[in-house]
């Protein structure tokens, strides 16, 4: 079974805190995403790498930075935390493909809240 | 770019009863795919079906069906005979040929299943 894993279920950092989100995937995916969710949003795509140490920008990239040194882990960064980053973060991961039919497999995810 | 609309926020449902949720979605690709996905109370979301733009047949497995027309752009997903597990949102998604592997999703359906 593929498995994503998100190193913290529940995360509370203030204002101006420096937080890592890390996410480790078992299944040597080239894709990884990482998505925020929030109620009546949906789910919106901040960033994903197709690649070590390659990344694109997704829909909401603003106030966020992201490092994948192994293929294996991608970690989202937020330099500077703020109370609108109050929110479920996603990780998922797949095979790359040219077509558009691999399923994304998700990890638990992580619910932050920025006080 | 892409869209997806689920426009149902919560559904309600008394144990046994079928539930329909809608999707309709926007492209200008012509090959692409379109996913449900499921995410329990625990947060991980979780596949549950996946269907090509060259393949219309409608198909049931177990007590799920999916109804796909592209005349209508339309993706709709029912659950039979629904149980208490079954309560959680339910997400749509497309990925299209040349969109490097991004999903774009719906904003969900919350579905509660009253015993």
């Amino acid at each position: 079974d593929v498995k994503v894993t998100q190193s913290s279920r529940y995360l509370v950092k203030r204002t101006g805190e420096k937080v890592f989100l890390e996410c480790v995937q078992d299944m040597d995916h080239e894709n990884m995403f990482w998505y925020r969710q929030d109620p009546g949003l949906g789910l919106r795509l901040i960033y994903f790498s197709y690649d070590v140490k390659m990344k694109e920008k997704g829909d909401i990239p603003e106030g966020y930075s992201v490092s994948r040194e192994k293929k294996e882990r991608f970690s989202l960064i937020l330099e500077s935390a703020s109370t609108n980053q109050t929110s479920m973060y996603l990780c998922a991961s797949n095979q790359r493909s040219y077509s558009a039919k691999n399923i994304q497999y998700f990890g638990a995810g992580t619910r932050l809240s920025v006080l | 770019a892409q869209k997806v609309t689920q426009a149902q926020t919560e559904i309600s449902v008394v144990e046994k009863e079928d539930v329909t949720l809608d999707c309709v979605y926007e492209t200008r690709d012509t090959t692409y795919y379109l996913f449900w996905y499921k995410q329990p109370p625990s947060g991980e979301l979780v596949f549950l079906i996946r269907r090509n733009s060259f393949d219309e047949q409608n198909e049931i497995s177990g007590r799920y069906s999916w109804n796909f027309q592209k005349s209508t752009s339309s993706f709709n997903f029912t659950i039979t005979a629904s149980q208490v597990v079954d309560s959680a949102v339910y997400f749509c998604a497309l990925s299209v040929l040349y969109g490097n592997n991004r999903l774009a999703f719906g904003k969900g359906n919350q579905v509660v299943v009253i015993p």
